[in-house]
């Protein structure tokens, strides 16, 4: 199955800055590329995704880019808040298989 | 929001010992999965399901074995469970492979 490398594993940011995340993955069949949150104590939940027809996404403060060629994608959180500390994870998933995640990051915004 | 429930939400089992954990959707997605957390190794795919009937084998499938009864239920069995077994069980649902997931709230199986 596709195998997808993320990192970095542990991320601290000061509230107010930007956090990057970026992934990687192996098999160029892959079209869709979603990324979740995971708060303390709950289960994952998507937060934006973006598919394989597209290079940039954003959603409020959310940015998420795709470069094919490269096989490449990195989720960017502009102005940072308390709020924004969890574990965040991407996977990569193609048709007819399914999603492959990332190791996960865990992100602390320090006010 | 669409609903995937896991039973039970804690489990305590003992090496050797049988275990089976629950999951159903009331989404009518045709993909269900099981996926293990554990520290450091993110979401590892164990098993899954592209409908009733269906069990694809996914990366970390052994000493697991699953089954899909319906197009509601997925199960997850631990026959001869294992301390490495331990671990964060979380089921989830979608409507294809490449569309999003739905995850249900997790099971912490304890293997002592």
């Amino acid at each position: 199955g596709e195998q997808v490398e993320q990192l970095p594993s542990i991320l601290r940011v000061q509230e107010g800055s930007s956090a990057s995340i970026n992934c990687s993955y192996e098999d160029s069949a892959s079209n869709y590329f979603p990324w979740y949150k995971q708060e303390p104590g709950e289960n994952p939940k998507l937060i934006i995704d973006i598919r394989s027809n597209m290079e940039r996404k954003q959603i409020q403060e959310l940015i998420v880019l795709l470069d094919k060629k490269a096989k490449r994608f990195s989720l960017h959180i502009t102005d940072t808040q308390p709020g924004d500390s969890a574990m965040y994870f991407c996977a990569a998933s193609e048709n007819n298989n399914a999603p492959r995640f990332g190791a996960g990051t865990k992100l602390s915004v320090k006010p | 929001e669409a609903a995937v429930t896991q039973s039970p939400r804690n489990k305590v089992t003992v090496t050797g010992g049988n275990v089976t954990l629950s999951c159903r959707q009331t989404n009518s997605h045709n993909y269900m999965y099981w996926y293990r957390q554990d520290t450091g190794h993110g979401l590892r795919l164990i098993h899954y399901s592209y409908g009733a009937g269906n069990l694809q084998i996914g990366d970390v499938p052994d000493g697991y074995k699953a089954t899909r009864t319906t197009q509601e239920d997925f199960f997850l069995l631990l026959e001869l469970a294992s301390p490495s077994q331990t671990s964060l069980y979380f089921c989830a649902s979608s409507a294809n492979s490449n569309e999003r997931l739905f995850f249900g709230h997790g099971t912490k199986l304890s293997v002592l």
